[in-house]
């Protein structure tokens, strides 16, 4: 199974900077993927991040808000910018199972606390 | 009506319960269904995963897919203590690289 990394665990930011997470795989994947798990809320797809091309954004995410970067198969940065406490979430990044399923590995997430 | 809908409990049980966890969703182009566990401060972490109807067993756990129903189960017999954590069910299409729709989870007690 893929070991994932994150980076910082946990974080306090005041409103209006930025923040940015890291996520680190030990093999390499084409897609990785980045979550928001809300409190008492779905974890859901912010977007998709394959190395060599533009993240693909869900609906309600927008590239300005929530830029990512993929600069190689292991590694991608989420930023979210200009933060508000309506972004206090759970970050997670995850990849690909694998082997013919459509299943993933997450990350330990990034908890996000926004005053 | 949500994609996937999950009884958020809590659910409390006494150490050695059977313990049924359930999610309906209205896409009938889901084929994958799963269900993750994920315990305080932590990552969700793959515990089982079907692939369209069926039943599939794994030591103490089973979980079943019926999609006439539209309604995934997974049961946990002989529940531990260390078995207390959130259960997220999970679905997707046949599609690799495609969004996983969650549930919002299942928060588990396993009393000793």
């Amino acid at each position: 199974s893929a070991v994932i990394s994150q980076k910082p665990s946990r974080d306090i930011c005041q409103r209006g900077t930025s923040l940015t997470i890291q996520c680190q795989v030990d093999s390499q994947v084409t897609m990785m993927f980045w979550y928001r798990q809300q409190p008492g809320q779905s974890l859901t797809l912010i977007a998709t991040a394959n190395q060599g091309s533009e993240a693909t954004y869900e609906s309600g995410f927008v590239i300005d808000k929530f830029p990512i970067s993929r600069p190689n198969l292991t590694f991608s940065t989420l930023t979210v910018s200009n933060m508000s406490p309506e972004d206090s979430s759970i970050y997670l990044c995850s990849v690909p199972r694998g082997g013919g399923t459509d299943t993933q590995y997450f990350g330990p997430g990034t908890r996000l606390t926004v005053l | 009506q949500k994609e996937v809908e999950q009884d958020p409990g809590p659910l409390s049980v006494p150490e050695g319960a059977i313990v049924s966890l359930n999610c309906t969703y209205s896409n009938s182009a889901f084929q994958y269904f799963m269900w993750y566990r994920q315990y305080s401060r932590k990552g969700p972490e793959l515990l089982m995963y079907t692939y369209s109807s069926g039943n599939k067993e794994d030591g103490r756990f089973t979980a079943q897919v019926d999609k006439s129903s539209k309604y995934i189960s997974l049961f946990i017999r002989d529940s531990q203590p260390s078995d207390s954590a959130t259960y997220l069910c999970a679905m997707s299409g046949n599609q690799a690289g495609t969004a996983l729709i969650f549930g919002k989870g299942t928060t588990l007690s396993v009393s000793s």
